[in-house]
């Protein structure tokens, strides 16, 4: 079955660079959930997006902004990186809007800031 | 206090014994709850939902609910070396925000 995919997989910039992380849903798929999660850290929900339309914020920087596509790829843009942003960025998926569906998470990209 | 609550472990059991994982959440209007298992440096893998109160088994996995108490647990049956890993327990308060507790380490020695 068709999993969720990132790319890339792995990024290294430097400080105060941008980067632009992609996540293709699962097909069929119209919700996308954006996390974080830094070293022996739980993922840390930052925003998502259903239909094409934010449907929720987290904890996401000013910095970073994001947005869902006509074909419900999205895409995570973060500017003015800090050393802090390194750390595993998941995309996940689901189907339509219920708090009941199930998430299902792609393989993450790695970012790394030096 | 956290949302979700987990004992970081680490969890040890010898292999082919019961494992049980715990959680409490601390929204009473938590609708659905997920767990999900991890391994270092790879992305969570679902492993069971729950939504309404009692058990729910699936293979050698048995989700169990108790709103009243605000607890959620998984038990691993026969556990094997190969479920050795993180279990993340993630509740969902009604929107399309789901929180993640810290997660329990579990190791199964062979």
């Amino acid at each position: 079955a068709a999993g969720v995919i990132q790319s890339p997989r792995h990024l290294i910039k430097e400080k105060r660079e941008t980067a632009t992380l992609k996540c293709y849903p699962i097909p069929r798929h119209d919700t996308v959930y954006w996390y974080q999660q830094g070293p022996g850290q739980d993922p840390q929900f930052l925003i998502s997006f259903y239909e094409k339309m934010q449907s929720d914020k987290g904890s996401i920087p000013d910095r970073f902004s994001a947005q869902q596509f006509s074909d419900y790829h999205s895409e995570l843009n973060m500017s003015s990186l800090e050393l802090g942003d390194s750390a595993l960025y998941f995309c996940a998926s689901s189907w339509g809007q219920s708090s009941y569906n199930e998430q299902f998470f792609g393989p993450g990209t790695r970012l790394t800031v030096l | 206090q956290k949302e979700v609550e987990q004992n970081s472990g680490p969890l040890s059991v010898p292999e082919g014994a019961i494992a049980s994982l715990n959680c409490t959440y601390s929204d009473r209007v938590s609708q659905s709850f997920f767990w999900y298992r991890q391994y270092s440096g790879k992305s969570p893998e679902l492993i069971m939902s729950i939504y309404s109160n009692g058990d729910k088994e699936d293979g050698r996995f048995t989700a169990q609910l108790n709103k009243a108490s605000q607890y959620v647990s998984l038990l691993i049956r026969d556990s094997q070396p190969s479920d050795s890993a993180t279990y993340l327990c993630a509740v969902n308060t009604g929107g399309f925000k789901t929180i993640f507790g810290a997660g329990t380490r579990l190791f199964v020695k062979a």
